[in-house]
């Protein structure tokens, strides 16, 4: 088994801050993604990387940096923090290649900005 | 344009029926379909999957009902248990990897 643990756990910014939010997985796993879940709504993908270095675009990446320096890691920037904003952010990761792998999720991180 | 439709945004059921789920997509080339249910408090999880070789997988009571030519795929929960209230998502992907996901049907089981 692993786990992946995403940090912080409540993040709190001001309108225009840039924000770093970290992921890390001991699953020894490929690939990982970043999502963005509202409130009653579904997992909307931010970023993804299939492996060290690699970076891929999703549908939401306007407004977010990523960066995947380690297999391990994967961090998510907000680059300019929108008021009143409230989301979680959650890190996944899946062994291999190709969409057809399991997706483990960490805890999540909430994000609010004042 | 949103990739994956998912319906209803909510369902109560009586413990014992059967809850049915409904998805849809856009594209053609997604080639594996999984669903995932998060309870409150936590993250999703894997629940079932189905790949389009196949138009129906079963796991105990949870069964995937699949419609290639339709674009449709639907989950059933067969004698619905309060336990099995939470939030369910579907979603597909394809070989780039890239997972899409419904908004999520929200099931609340009555006992």
């Amino acid at each position: 088994g692993g786990i992946i643990t995403q940090t912080p756990k409540f993040l709190i910014g001001q309108e225009g801050q840039k924000l770093t939010l970290k992921c890390q997985q001991n699953f020894n796993h490929d690939t990982m993604y970043w999502y963005r879940q509202d409130s009653g709504k579904g997992l909307r993908l931010i970023y993804y990387s299939i492996t060290e270095n690699d970076l891929q675009k999703g549908d939401l990446s306007e407004g977010y940096d990523a960066s995947r320096e380690k297999k391990s890691s994967f961090s998510l920037t907000v680059t300019s923090a929108q008021k009143n904003e409230m989301a979680v952010f959650l890190c996944a990761s899946s062994r291999g290649l190709g969409g057809s792998e399991t997706l483990y999720f960490g805890s999540g991180t909430r994000l609010t900005v004042l | 344009q949103q990739q994956v439709r998912q319906s209803p945004q909510s369902l109560t059921v009586w413990e014992g029926e059967t809850a049915i789920l409904n998805c849809s997509y856009e594209d053609s080339t997604f080639d594996y379909f999984p669903w995932y249910h998060q309870f409150p408090g936590e993250s999703p999880a894997l629940l079932i999957a189905i790949r389009p070789v196949s138009n129906k997988k079963e796991d105990g009571r949870f069964t995937i009902f699949f419609n290639k030519r339709e674009k449709k795929f639907s989950l059933h929960i067969a004698d619905s248990q309060p336990g099995d209230s939470a939030t369910y998502f579907c979603a597909a992907s394809d070989s780039n990897n890239r997972i899409f996901f419904g908004d999520g049907t929200q099931l609340v089981v009555k006992p």
